[in-house]
């Protein structure tokens, strides 16, 4: 059974902190990692799709690195603002055909 | 405007009664998901389709049928809904496999009782 697992489940971090979160996924069969962005009574929005091990993707503030050797990717938040409160969700692609594994994702709360 | 569109966004109905939720998209994308949301879990991908009349299971399509008669439309039909199937329905579109971003629809909440 492949598992996606993301760490922290959730964090509370102050305006202005930088933060980071963790995504496992299993190292074999991979085709793609794809981290989103979900806010509250929205839908989730892409932030990255990293496919080549050592990829790096930056948007702004935020930013992600890829390990497809030993399975694991990071989220990065540098300087977090109240609007950066979402969950963040990573997705295993594995074997092509868009066929994604979730994780169950880190929600993060930025307090002002 | 680019969108991926569900209906309808609510639903409650009663066991057995057959609904189905529609999903477009005009983005002319190639793949498209089903997807529910269940608190605790990640997002678990129902059914998906690579292109039109090709479909295929995702992990959990117990109790689900699709079908991929036009390349925009891909709808969820649940024959017979039982309440185990209460949950946050989520279609997505996307170009293809490996650099395809997934672009979500607006989300179904269905309720069955």
């Amino acid at each position: 059974i492949l598992n996606v697992e993301q760490s922290p489940q959730s964090l509370h971090v102050q305006e202005g902190d930088s933060t980071n979160f963790t995504c496992s996924f299993p190292s074999s069969n991979f085709y793609a990692l794809h981290w989103y962005r979900w806010e509250t009574a929205k839908s989730p929005e892409a932030l990255f799709v990293m496919t080549l091990n050592g990829d790096e993707k930056k948007k702004g503030r935020i930013s992600a690195t890829l390990n497809t050797k030993e399975g694991y990717s990071y989220l990065y938040i540098k300087g977090s603002q109240p609007e950066d409160s979402a969950t963040y969700l990573c997705a295993f692609e594995f074997g092509g055909y868009n066929k994604l594994i979730f994780g169950a994702g880190t929600r993060l709360a930025v307090h002002p | 405007e680019a969108q991926v569109t569900q209906n309808p966004r609510y639903l409650i109905t009663v066991t057995g009664k057959k609904l189905t939720v529609t999903c477009s998209q005009n983005m002319n994308h190639e793949y498209m998901s089903w997807y529910r949301q269940d608190p605790g879990l990640g997002l678990r991908q129902i059914y998906y389709s690579m292109n039109v009349e090709v479909t295929d299971k995702g992990d959990v399509p117990e109790g689900y049928k699709v079908s991929r008669k036009e390349k925009r439309n891909f709808p969820l039909i649940l024959e017979s809904p039982s309440p185990n199937q209460t949950s946050l329905y989520f279609c997505a579109s996307s170009l293809g496999q490996g650099t395809g971003e997934q672009y979500f629809g607006p989300g179904t909440r269905l309720t069955v009782t």
